[in-house]
């Protein structure tokens, strides 16, 4: 399986929503897990099911898709929000996609 | 709250060994029936995960690297350990420690679970 992530590099004004995509390259289901990580700092757990926020995680990030197409979306992006986002798969053995950097425009 | 924490040398030479623990606090292994994970993450920025275990033993090793790769369990001390054998420049990543989510065992072998509590990563440099 492969996991790919798109864009790379998403300049967003704070405000604004972004919308970041995640693609395997065969089903895994609602495996798909989506991390935020930030300089210096381990990545931290969002949503996993696809879809289920984690306890504590704000409703302004929400996950969609099931299959090889998965969805991140951020409303109203503040300045905390900046940072890189993972998928990681884990139908199989864990694998994460390559990342996309949320910078501020 | 659970803290998971990283340690062991920061250098290590090419064909050597490289030895890291993770120390887990807030929790106890016993009474934890948790999977426990090694992942690093290259200079880059990628993300590789390198194996799982149980706390009661059964490693799993990512395909790449199992021929190098052991990971054990020491109830008694509350840690877990990763040794990486032969290393060269391109094992140089911050190695970070981690649980996935969920108590009790699975029917697969790696279990199908996103990792919820992560140590703060440790750097470790392959150089002579």
């Amino acid at each position: 399986i492969v996991m790919t992530q798109s864009p790379a590099t998403l300049s967003v004004s704070p405000g604004e929503g972004a919308t970041l995509s995640c693609r395997a390259s065969q089903s895994v289901s609602k495996n798909l897990a989506w991390y935020q990580q930030k300089p210096g700092q381990a990545p931290r757990l969002l949503i996993f099911g696809a879809s289920t926020r984690v306890t504590g995680i704000p409703a302004r990030f929400s996950g969609s898709g099931s299959g090889t197409e998965f969805t991140l979306t951020i409303t109203g992006l503040q300045s905390e929000d900046f940072a890189v986002y993972y998928c990681q798969q884990y139908g199989d053995w864990p694998l994460f996609g390559g990342g996309t950097k949320v910078e501020i425009k | 709250q659970l803290q998971l924490q990283e340690s062991g040398p920061g250098l290590v030479k090419p064909s050597e060994t490289l030895s890291l623990n993770c120390t887990v606090s807030g929790g106890s292994f016993i009474n934890s029936p948790y999977y426990w994970a090694w992942i690093r993450q290259s200079p880059a920025g990628g993300l590789e995960w390198i194996g799982t275990i149980f706390y009661s033993g059964a490693p799993n090793y990512n395909p790449s690297l199992e021929p190098r790769v052991t990971i054990s369990v020491d109830t008694s001390k509350n840690l877990f350990s990763l040794r990486l054998s032969s290393v060269t420049a391109a094992d140089t990543a911050v190695y970070f420690c981690a649980r996935h989510a969920g108590r009790g065992m699975t029917t697969f072998a790696v279990p199908q679970r996103p990792f919820d509590y992560w140590g703060q990563g440790t750097l470790v440099t392959v150089s002579s």
